[in-house]
């Protein structure tokens, strides 16, 4: 099972958008909406912010929002903040014998 | 508050083992799978595997199978994950996470995480 393929880097200036893409298969992100995405700071914990495709758990800003069309999902963070500054992975469930893939990971950076 | 709380650094040599807890509160230990995931240093996230606290159920990644063993003790709410055969590709950090789910749904996503446990192999 490959990783879900992710850009190594985007970034944006405060108060922008920036996207983020999580390509997969039709065997994981094609297949299931179990697409999650967490961020990651720098010597921390992961922490979830999208979990099936779309949905915020509670305490997460709504200026992050999920969507998947076809094999690829996406994540968008708006409003850029400073403290969005980090990694961004998304993570799907799937039908090969290792249930749960991550993507390669995105270093998001505020300008 | 949910909490996961792991055990802490540990260093080892090529060949041996590692043990790392974690320590659940603030909910029921049972009601809630328990998955392990590495990071190597500077790398991405990679899961290996859960375990169903309730009924001791584990779930390995093909990669970790035969060396990897996940298990619980419910009298202390903790799980643990067991590494062997230790190379130096295995220092990583290791974390705990609680999957996301509500009343009998899983949302297949890990809401609630450990800090990591750092474990280096080393000679």
């Amino acid at each position: 099972q490959s990783a879900l393929t992710q850009p190594p880097s985007a970034s944006g200036s405060p108060g922008q958008s920036v996207t983020i893409s999580c390509t997969g298969t039709s065997s994981d992100v094609g297949a299931y909406n179990y697409v999650s995405w967490y961020q990651q700071h720098p010597g921390k914990a992961p922490k979830l912010m999208i979990y099936e495709v779309t949905k915020r758990p509670s305490g997460v800003p709504d200026r992050f929002s999920g969507s998947k069309s076809g094999n690829t999902a996406s994540l968008t963070v708006s409003g850029l903040q400073a403290e969005d500054e980090a990694d961004y992975y998304c993570s799907s469930f799937t039908d090969d014998k290792n249930p749960y893939v991550f993507g390669t990971g995105t270093k998001v950076t505020v300008l | 508050q949910v909490q996961l709380v792991q055990s802490g650094a540990q260093v080892e040599k090529p060949g041996a083992s590692v043990k790392v807890s974690c320590k659940a509160s603030g909910y029921t230990f049972t009601d809630y799978y328990i998955h392990w995931v590495r990071q190597a240093p500077g790398q991405g996230l990679e899961w290996m595997g859960w375990v169903n606290p309730n009924s001791g159920d584990t779930h390995y990644a093909q990669k970790f199978q035969g060396r990897v063993t996940m298990t619980r003790d419910t009298s202390i709410s903790t799980a643990y994950m067991e590494l062997r055969g230790l190379v130096s590709d295995d220092t990583a950090v290791f974390y705990c996470a609680r999957e996301h789910s509500d009343s009998g749904t899983y949302y297949k996503s890990f809401d609630h995480w450990g800090l990591g446990t750092l474990v280096t192999v080393s000679s």
